[in-house]
């Protein structure tokens, strides 16, 4: 079965401070791994993909993500926080024909961010 | 990417009525999905609505429960049926670029309240 663990549901940072979410992932063949984030009362925000090529991949607001195939994992990462980086994240991976749905993305539960000044 | 446009944007529904939620597109898609946000949890594919053919629907929904229209390349509506509290959700939906549709961008959510 394919799935994506975000084995944290808060992740707690100080302004200034580097931030980390967490994100493992189980797919048959080469994933295609992405993060969205929702801002509250908002839909989902696109932030950053891997499909192939270098592992490190650079998105959105200074995010940026690596990619570990030994480790089978997506790490979501930015060098400083802001406040406005207050947010939930999801960590999404595309999934096979399962289900007949072709591109289907199985989310992670989703993990709260929260910077404090 | 595209500008993904929801209507309506939330609703308070009586148990046992129907919801019609539209999404409109700013530019032709073929790949558009469906998905549910209940409160506190992850997103869930309700379907895939592909233009040209019939939705294709996830283990645990059914087209009774849930018809989907899809009659052009920038539109698709998503019904929620008979509806009851656990029905309850965000409802989103999203459009795929890419193999497979599979770099995805979202629509705003429509919040739907079952009473």
């Amino acid at each position: 079965a394919q799935s994506v663990a975000q084995p944290e549901d808060q992740v707690n940072v100080a302004e200034g401070n580097p931030l980390t979410v967490k994100c493992t992932y189980s797919v048959s063949g080469n994933p295609y791994l992405f993060w969205y984030v929702q801002y509250p009362n908002r839909g989902l925000q696109f932030l950053l993909k891997y499909i192939t090529g270098d592992n490190l991949v650079k998105g959105s607001y200074g995010f940026e993500a690596e990619f570990n195939k030994s480790q089978t994992s997506f790490h979501l990462k930015k060098p400083s926080a802001l406040v406005s980086d207050s947010a939930l994240y999801f960590c999404a991976v595309r999934g096979s024909n399962y289900g007949g749905s072709q591109g289907n993305l199985i989310f992670g539960k989703g993990t709260k961010l929260s910077v404090k000044p | 990417s595209a500008v993904i446009s929801q209507k309506p944007s939330r609703d308070i529904c009586q148990r046992g009525t129907s919801l019609t939620i539209q999404c409109q597109v700013d530019s032709q898609v073929t790949m558009m999905f469906w998905y549910r946000q209940q409160p506190g949890q992850s997103l869930t594919l309700i379907a895939t609505a592909n233009q040209g053919s019939e939705a294709t629907y996830e283990s645990g929904f059914v087209i009774d429960k849930f018809p989907i229209s899809r009659p052009n390349l920038t539109f698709s509506t998503l019904t929620v049926s008979n509806m009851s509290p656990e029905d309850s959700s965000i409802y989103l939906c999203s459009v795929g670029f890419g193999t497979g549709g599979s770099e995805q961008y979202f629509g705003p959510g429509t919040r739907l309240t079952v009473t």
